[in-house]
């Protein structure tokens, strides 16, 4: 069964205070891997599509990175305004357009 | 330009009635898709139409789900004889094609269900 695990569930950070988020994902026929920002009673808000293993993706203080089981989500030095749910979700081949999502990672950076 | 956009953003109903959601995609995007969310539960797919094609329908829970798209934009799903278990936010997203490469789906706010 295809499945996408996201970890932690829950991340409390400091300001300044780097880490990352983890989506691995058992799967068969990986097309490609997208990240998303959900924030309280919004839909999710695209970041990041990555396709194929070693290609990494940056925009602001995140960054993205593929291998063949997993990706990362690279936060350097995140400010409040970070605080969110991320989610991970990939599109598989021959399984048209949907997306299999994993549970998210509720990220919280205090001031 | 404009995002997606759904209708109604809160819907609070009773056991066994029926509603309707609507959603209006990205001007111009071919393909589109609902979703739903339930409290402590990831997103998960329910139906994605593609162009002219024939709708992949395999992710709807039971025959009291039904979706619709006319005209190749806007789309309604519609639940019939409402459950409880069917209280949950209701996504959808288009993208400019369905599939393929650069296949980035845009998400509306969603519609917040709420079954009595």
């Amino acid at each position: 069964e295809d499945q996408v695990t996201q970890s932690p569930e829950a991340l409390r950070l400091q300001e300044g205070e780097s880490s990352s988020l983890n989506c691995s994902y058992t799967v068969s026929g990986l097309r490609g891997l997208f990240w998303y920002r959900q924030d309280p009673g919004k839909g999710p808000e695209f970041l990041f599509t990555l396709y194929s293993a070693g290609e990494e993706k940056e925009k602001e203080r995140l960054k993205a990175t593929l291998t063949k089981k997993e990706s990362f989500l690279h936060i350097t030095a995140p400010k409040p305004e970070d605080s969110a749910t991320y989610l991970c979700a990939v599109i598989l081949y021959n399984q048209g357009g949907k997306l299999i999502f994993g549970q998210g990672t509720e990220l919280s950076v205090k001031p | 330009g404009a995002g997606v956009s759904q209708s109604p953003s809160n819907k609070v109903t009773e056991k066994g009635k029926d509603v309707e959601l609507r959603c209006d995609p990205i001007s111009g995007h071919t393909a589109l898709y609902w979703y739903r969310q339930s409290l402590g539960q990831g997103l998960e797919f329910l139906i994605y139409f593609q162009g002219n094609s024939a709708p992949d329908r395999s992710g709807l829970p039971s025959d009291r789900f039904s979706a619709e798209r006319t005209g190749g934009s806007v789309s309604t799903l519609t639940i019939q004889r409402t459950q409880q278990e069917d209280s949950a936010v209701y996504l959808c997203a288009s993208s400019p094609r369905g599939g393929g490469m650069k296949n980035e789906q845009f998400f509306g706010p969603g519609t917040r269900l709420t079954v009595l």
